[in-house]
């Protein structure tokens, strides 16, 4: 079964600092990779996906993270952090499972908190 | 608004109380899924519906039983629980694969 690895539980960063999450995975097949962020209060809600082409991603509010399948990695960054991205991020995967469905498994999740 | 809408926001439930947790998407998602989210743990799938098909359940304890009646419409039905069933209960919805999942606000739920 696959599995996801968010390395950083808890990263407390001040103001355009530059921010790094990493994200490992273990599957040996075709994948779909996500980030998700949970603002204070808010629902989950999608930052940024990728499932083919160029392994540079670009989200929402300056995000962007890289596939690095060699390293089975998939890490989020942003170049200068603000305090509006103070929030959980989690990394998720879709890899394949019986019947054609697909099985999608989370990271445990990296909580930052920015200070101003 | 998500597009995911739950109800109720919050329960509290005594352990021989039964009850439903509803979820409703009109985004024209084909599937459907329930998740935990519990303090300091990672998110945990508990089922997972294909086109109205129940296509995963991951050992999750006979004490929740899920329906789907159609494919815009999942409930969670709750009885006999247990303190450490306190969490809150997510559904999302996804189109494919490639895509990601819309998620709803979540049920709080607290088993008293």
């Amino acid at each position: 079964a696959q599995s996801v690895s968010q390395h950083n539980h808890h990263v407390i960063l001040s103001e355009a600092a530059s921010l790094e999450l990493g994200c490992n995975y273990s599957y040996g097949g075709t994948v779909n990779l996500f980030w998700y962020v949970q603002y204070p209060g808010q629902h989950l809600q999608l930052l940024l996906k990728y499932f083919s082409g160029d392994p540079l991603v670009k989200g929402i509010k300056g995000f962007e993270a890289e596939f690095i399948k060699s390293k089975f990695s998939f890490n989020l960054r942003k170049p200068s952090v603000q305090w509006s991205d103070t929030a959980e991020y989690f990394c998720a995967v879709n890899a394949g499972a019986s019947g054609g469905s697909y099985i999608p498994t989370f990271g445990r999740g990296t909580s930052l908190i920015v200070h101003p | 608004e998500t597009g995911v809408t739950q109800t109720p926001r919050h329960l509290v439930m005594g352990m021989t109380n039964k009850k439903s947790l509803k979820c409703e998407q009109h985004l024209g998602h084909n599937a459907m899924y329930w998740y935990k989210q519990s303090a300091k743990k990672p998110l945990e799938l508990m089922f997972v519906y294909n086109f109205k098909e129940q296509t995963e359940n991951n050992s999750v304890p006979s004490r929740f039983s899920p329906e789907c009646p159609n494919s815009s419409h999942l409930f969670l039905h709750l009885h006999t629980l247990q303190p450490e069933d306190s969490a809150l209960y997510l559904c999302a919805s996804s189109q494919g694969r490639t895509d990601g999942y819309t998620f709803g606000s979540g049920t709080r739920l607290t088993v008293v």
